[in-house]
């Protein structure tokens, strides 16, 4: 059983268009994660969510943190073939250890 | 400061055999966790490292197994090696709770033959 689940699995979508991936759980968090993983590399930490109804800005990218703080949300606004990867939400689970939700492979074509 | 360092970066192992992975810490990280990511999947995590005690294990079996020096490296041990161990192997460190973050290294990619 999986408890972060992600949608869509995968996003394949032409430059400039706009986009929102979905990290769902029926489980509380104290805070939300987001990263993102280019091929061949680790996950990079993109931005954390602590509080319910939280909403964070970076550039072209939109986090929100449900109301409930059991889901959360990525907007990418105008995607760039170089916003291409795989993008992770995690959180903090039994006593604080990072899980992983499913992923989201996100292909940005010219 | 240096980031998380992952040693080796590809191996390719035969079913049955052992392997270590090894890797190095951010500098000023106390805490190193192990996971496991099959292609295209979220990292699934493996096990915690704190001050040299393993502090909480995901779903693995005991063949999986680890260490953590006085230095805060850290080494992933997997005996009697499947076919389905086959995955990139990241390591990542803290300096405590995970609010803050994990830093990974590059991962080591683990072909089982």
């Amino acid at each position: 059983t999986q408890l972060l689940e992600q949608s869509p699995q995968f996003l394949s979508i032409q430059e400039g268009e706009n986009l929102t991936v979905y990290c769902n759980s029926s489980s509380v968090f104290s805070s939300l994660q987001w990263y993102r993983q280019e091929p061949g590399e680790g996950p990079v930490l993109l931005v954390t969510v602590v509080t319910g109804g939280e909403v964070k800005k970076l550039k072209r990218l939109t986090f929100q943190f449900g109301d409930a703080r059991k889901d959360s949300s990525l907007h990418i606004t105008a995607a760039q073939t170089g916003d291409t990867g795989l993008y992770l939400c995690a959180g903090p689970y039994n006593t604080d250890k990072l899980i992983f939700g499913t992923g989201t492979r996100l292909q940005v074509f010219p | 400061e240096t980031g998380v360092t992952q040693s080796p970066t590809h191996l390719i192992k035969t079913r049955g055999q052992q392997v270590t992975l090894r890797c190095s810490s951010q500098s000023g990280h106390n805490t190193v966790s192990w996971y496991q990511q099959a292609l295209g999947q979220g990292p699934q995590f493996i096990f915690q490292y704190y001050r040299e005690e393993e502090n909480g294990r995901g779903n693995f079996p005991p063949r999986f197994s680890g260490l953590q020096f006085p230095n805060y490296s850290s080494e992933l041990n997997v005996n009697a090696l499947e076919l389905d161990d086959s995955a990139l192997y990241l390591c990542a460190s803290s300096s405590g709770q995970s609010r803050y973050g994990y830093t990974f290294g590059s991962g080591t990619r683990l072909t089982v033959v």
